[in-house]
């Protein structure tokens, strides 16, 4: 089983939907969790981090749920400009190699 | 201010031939990193460095080796390339104080024939 795990998509919807993600994470211990943004041939960037009570910014919205271990992304009001791939990566323990990214979810808006 | 940069962009190696990718970042940034993006596997830790003068390895170092030549820069060597190392490679760095954002490079896309 892979230590964090996402359905690859394609999600493909219109312009103004509301689309979700999940991600699942395998180590209870897990500390920190975060949302990358990776765009066709591009660098990840980060997009947000997720805090245990939840948290948003502007039309995104991330959760964690430790008991079922998974953390989710939602975007309110898709745009064009939405279209990526969404990595999920999550930090457990302690040092440099702590991160691990999921493979990502791709996302295409379209008119 | 250009955060992290990479060179070259694209390389094309034969098997066997030896090559060394160039990262930089100009945020006085202690840790620096380097992935590599295979389809369907995520990004992958190979080799890190914590602070300058140490490095560690990652989750898939062997083939490659890394130097940390001073605060800002961060090179990564395949001594031999072999078509399993074709990949898109990616440089990070992080400040290392209270936070784990990672910043990345633009990625060197390198095909090994």
């Amino acid at each position: 089983r892979k230590e964090v795990e996402q359905d690859p998509g394609p999600f493909n919807v219109p312009e103004g939907a509301t689309v979700a993600f999940n991600c699942t994470y395998s180590n209870s211990a897990s500390q920190s969790f975060f949302w990358y943004r990776q765009d066709c041939r591009k660098e990840p960037k980060l997009l947000m981090s997720v805090y245990s009570s939840g948290n948003e910014d502007g039309r995104f919205t991330a959760q964690l749920n430790r008991a079922s271990q998974y953390i989710s992304l939602l975007i309110r009001d898709s745009k064009l400009s939405d279209s990526a791939t969404y990595l999920c990566v999550v930090k457990t323990g302690t040092g440099r190699r702590a991160l691990t990214f999921g493979s990502g979810t791709r996302l295409q808006v379209q008119p | 201010n250009a955060g992290v940069t990479q060179t070259p962009k694209f390389q094309v190696l034969k098997t066997g031939q030896s090559m060394t990718l160039q990262c930089a970042q100009d945020m006085n940034h202690n840790s620096m990193y380097w992935y590599r993006q295979d389809p369907g596997m995520g990004l992958r830790l190979i080799y890190y460095s914590a602070s300058e003068g140490t490095t560690d390895k990652g989750e898939v170092p062997n083939g490659y080796n890394v130097s940390r030549l001073n605060k800002r820069e961060f090179s990564l060597r395949l001594e031999s390339a072999a078509p399993s190392q074709t990949s898109v490679y990616f440089c990070a760095s992080t400040s290392g104080q209270g936070t784990d954002t990672q910043y990345f490079g633009p990625g060197t896309r390198l095909t090994v024939l």
